[in-house]
C-alpha cells in the first residue's frame, strides 16, 4: 500500500551502531504499530502507539526505542545494534475509529553484522 | 495474554486442490481473528477476517470458520491457483487489546501446477 512507506528499505549495519528507521503514513491513522518478522516466529509487535502522546511496549521491546514525532510519523531505533536485531522490520497503521484493518509498510531489512 | 498458534508450518498442494490452515487461540475474550498473506517479498495485506459473533464468512475461494468453544479458527482456500502461493499468517485480538494482534507464526503454502 503506497500510503504506509518506510525508509530505508534494506540497511546493513555493523555491531554497537545506532540506526533509525523511519516510517511515514499518509492514511491519516491514529494507530502506528512496529512489527519485527523473523522466520518461523511471525509478525511480533515491538511497539505501538495509539496517539501522538500515547506509546506502548510490545512482546520484544528490549533494546528498542521509539518516537511518534507527528501523528504521521513513527520511528524505531535501534541504540546498539546488536546482530540478533537482523530481521525484516514493518510498520503498521490502523484507522483508531475501526481499529481492526492494520495497513503494513513495504518492510525494511536489517542487518547487523 | 493471547498467544495464537498456526498449523502447518508449510503446506503444499496440487493446483485445484482445497488448502486448509488452522489457528488456535488461548483468550476466550478474543473477539476479532484476521487472516494476512504475504507473498513473497512484499508486504502482508488482510484477505479475510471474522468476528467472534459469527461462524463462518466467505469471500469467492477463501472461507473461514470460527469455533469460539474449542478456539480455534481455519481458514479454508478452494480451487487452488499459483497466486495462493504465499506465507499467510493468522492473528487474534483480546477484547482489553483494542488494536493489539497476536500473529500466528505464518503458513507457507505452496501450490504446484
Amino acid at each position: 500500500d503506497a500510503d504506509v512507506t518506510q525508509t530505508p528499505r534494506n540497511r546493513i549495519t555493523k555491531t554497537g551502531k545506532r540506526i533509525m528507521l523511519e516510517c511515514s503514513q499518509t492514511k491519516g491513522h491514529d494507530r502506528m504499530y512496529w512489527y519485527r518478522q523473523d522466520p518461523g516466529l511471525g509478525l511480533r509487535l515491538i511497539y505501538y502507539s495509539f496517539d501522538v502522546k500515547d506509546i506502548n511496549k510490545g512482546e520484544i521491546s528490549d533494546g528498542y526505542s521509539v518516537s511518534r514525532q507527528a501523528q504521521a510519523k513513527f520511528s524505531l531505533s535501534l541504540e546498539s545494534a546488536i546482530p540478533n536485531q537482523t530481521a525484516l522490520y514493518f510498520c503498521a497503521t490502523s484507522d483508531a475509529g475501526r481499529a481492526d484493518t492494520q495497513y503494513f509498510g513495504p518492510g525494511t531489512r536489517l542487518t547487523v553484522l | 495474554g493471547e498467544n495464537v498458534e498456526q498449523h502447518p508450518s508449510t503446506l503444499s498442494v496440487q493446483e485445484g486442490d482445497s488448502a486448509v490452515i488452522k489457528c488456535t487461540y488461548s483468550d476466550s475474550a478474543s473477539n476479532y481473528f484476521p487472516w494476512y498473506k504475504q507473498e513473497l517479498g512484499k508486504r502482508p495485506q488482510l484477505i479475510i477476517d471474522i468476528r467472534s459473533n459469527v461462524g463462518e464468512k466467505k469471500d469467492q475461494r477463501i472461507a473461514v470458520t470460527l469455533n469460539k468453544t474449542a478456539k480455534h479458527f481455519s481458514l479454508h482456500i478452494t480451487e487452488t491457483q499459483p497466486e495462493d502461493s504465499a506465507v499467510y499468517f493468522c492473528a487474534g485480538r483480546s477484547t482489553d487489546s483494542w488494536g493489539k494482534l497476536q500473529f500466528g507464526a505464518g503458513t507457507q503454502v505452496v501450490v504446484t501446477p
